[in-house]
């Protein structure tokens, strides 16, 4: 247990489906991140949010749709995907510090679009 | 172009071996390197180094740092069927910028 928590942990959706993925860290932490891990390549960072503020994307395609609405909770909204859009997703969260950071990964959801 | 490049792809060794991963990176902001251990789903810190030279020890587990050659390594003593995973190497080249290696799948035999 990491302190950050994902759901669903699974989903199987269409490529007309409108789906969301949502994280919630209980760190305290105030910098929320969306990663997609696809097979044999490295972790990509999708999106950055500090105290609630989307400070990156990475370009990423507008299908794709981050919300932060605070700092404990992170939606990622998914409308018309691609198949090569399956992948597991991961949420991390870090304490925002002037220094260096350490990130914490939730369990990922494990998305394939058909 | 920032980038991390982990070394070797995958690694297989019998229980009690000592084996050593290996990453180099170029980043224009570094900041910290991260080592982090992936098994099913979420990758679970390991270390966290920014100094050269000093090594960091958890357990079998130790690593460090090399700002000057721009590499770290992480060594795994006396393996054990349990250290089995994928371990992945992280740059912080910048707030809230972290790349990524494609990390290195290690697979322990009893």
């Amino acid at each position: 247990e990491t302190g950050v928590t994902q759901t669903p942990r699974h989903l199987v959706m269409g490529m007309t489906n409108k789906k969301s993925l949502k994280c919630e860290q209980h760190l305290g932490h105030n910098a929320m991140y969306w990663y997609k891990q696809s097979a044999k390549k490295p972790l990509e960072l999708m999106f950055v949010y500090n105290f609630k503020e989307q400070t990156e994307n990475n370009s990423v395609p507008s299908r794709f749709s981050p919300e932060c609405p605070n700092s404990s909770h992170l939606f990622l909204h998914l409308h018309t995907l691609q198949p090569e859009d399956s992948a597991l997703y991961l949420c991390a969260s870090s304490q925002q510090s002037s220094g260096t950071d350490t990130q914490y990964f939730g369990p990922g959801t494990r998305l394939t679009v058909l | 172009e920032d980038k991390v490049v982990q070394s070797p792809l995958s690694l297989v060794v019998h229980e009690g071996d000592t084996v050593t991963l290996n990453c180099s990176y170029e980043v224009t902001n570094f900041r910290s390197l991260l080592w982090y251990k992936q098994e099913k789903k979420a990758p679970t810190f390991l270390f966290m180094l920014t100094s050269s030279g000093i090594e960091k020890k958890s357990g079998r587990l130790s690593s460090i740092l090399d700002k000057k050659e721009l590499f770290s390594i992480l060594n795994i003593t006396a393996t054990q069927t349990g250290d089995s995973a994928v371990y992945l190497c992280a740059v912080e080249g910048g707030t809230y910028k972290y790349i990524f290696g494609t990390g290195t799948r290690l697979k322990v035999l009893a």
